[in-house]
């Protein structure tokens, strides 16, 4: 079982949908959060990050982490055509460790016009 | 102010061959990281560096190494390529060390071994 899980897609909403993108994990000590977007032939680009449990948002976007259940959460409202793209959860344990960030294997998602 | 810059953006090698991937991080930041990113694994952590020393190291063979030189630029290198040393990779550069909760990642070199 990796450490963490995410539905690779793609996943597919018409413009203007609330789109739900989620991750799991199984390492109990990873108190960061983040999400990046990926798009095609580029390097990755943060979103937002969440220390610990709650939620936290930034415009469109709200980031929900329930450590209780060890399941994050990305929610996007009014979702553009501009927002297709590779979505990555990663995780770090506090103060970073030695492992760096562990990273979901992405969802890619597709907003029809 | 510029960005994480990556070089070459594409690269082919033979099987058997080395490689030398350079990374110039956004100015003032001292960390680098290194990640290799396939489909069939997704981005997994290479190491990182601080301050000219390797500070943490991932799962992978000794083929891999890195440097990091005074003005925080770092350098990846692969020795004797395998096939399965194709993908993505991409270097992070941030302010501290190890807490990488703003990372900023360059566009990446993508290395094709054939």
């Amino acid at each position: 079982q990796k450490e963490v899980e995410q539905d690779p897609g793609p996943l597919s909403v018409p413009e203007g949908a609330i789109v739900s993108l989620n991750c799991t994990y199984s390492n109990s000590a990873f108190q960061y959060f983040m999400w990046y977007r990926q798009y095609s032939r580029k390097g990755p680009e943060l979103l937002m990050y969440t220390y610990s449990s709650g939620n936290k948002e930034d415009g469109r976007f709200t980031a929900q982490v329930d450590k209780s259940s060890k399941y994050i959460s990305l929610f996007i409202r009014d979702s553009q055509p501009s927002d297709s793209a590779t979505y990555l959860c990663a995780m770090m344990i506090s103060g970073g460790g030695a492992d760096g960030l562990t990273f979901g294997k992405g969802t890619h998602l597709i907003i029809q016009p | 102010k510029a960005g994480v810059t990556q070089t070459p953006r594409y690269l082919i090698k033979t099987r058997g061959q080395q490689v030398t991937l350079s990374c110039s991080p956004i100015s003032g930041h001292r960390s680098v990281s290194w990640y290799q990113q396939t489909p069939g694994q997704g981005l997994q952590f290479l190491f990182e560096y601080f301050s000219e020393t390797q500070r943490n190291k991932g799962n992978f063979p000794g083929r891999f190494s890195g440097r990091q030189f005074s003005n925080s630029r770092s350098e990846m290198n692969v020795s004797t390529l395998e096939l399965g040393d194709s993908a993505l990779y991409l270097c992070a550069s941030s302010l501290k060390r190890s807490v990488n909760t703003e990372a900023f990642f360059g566009q990446g070199t993508r290395l094709t071994v054939v």
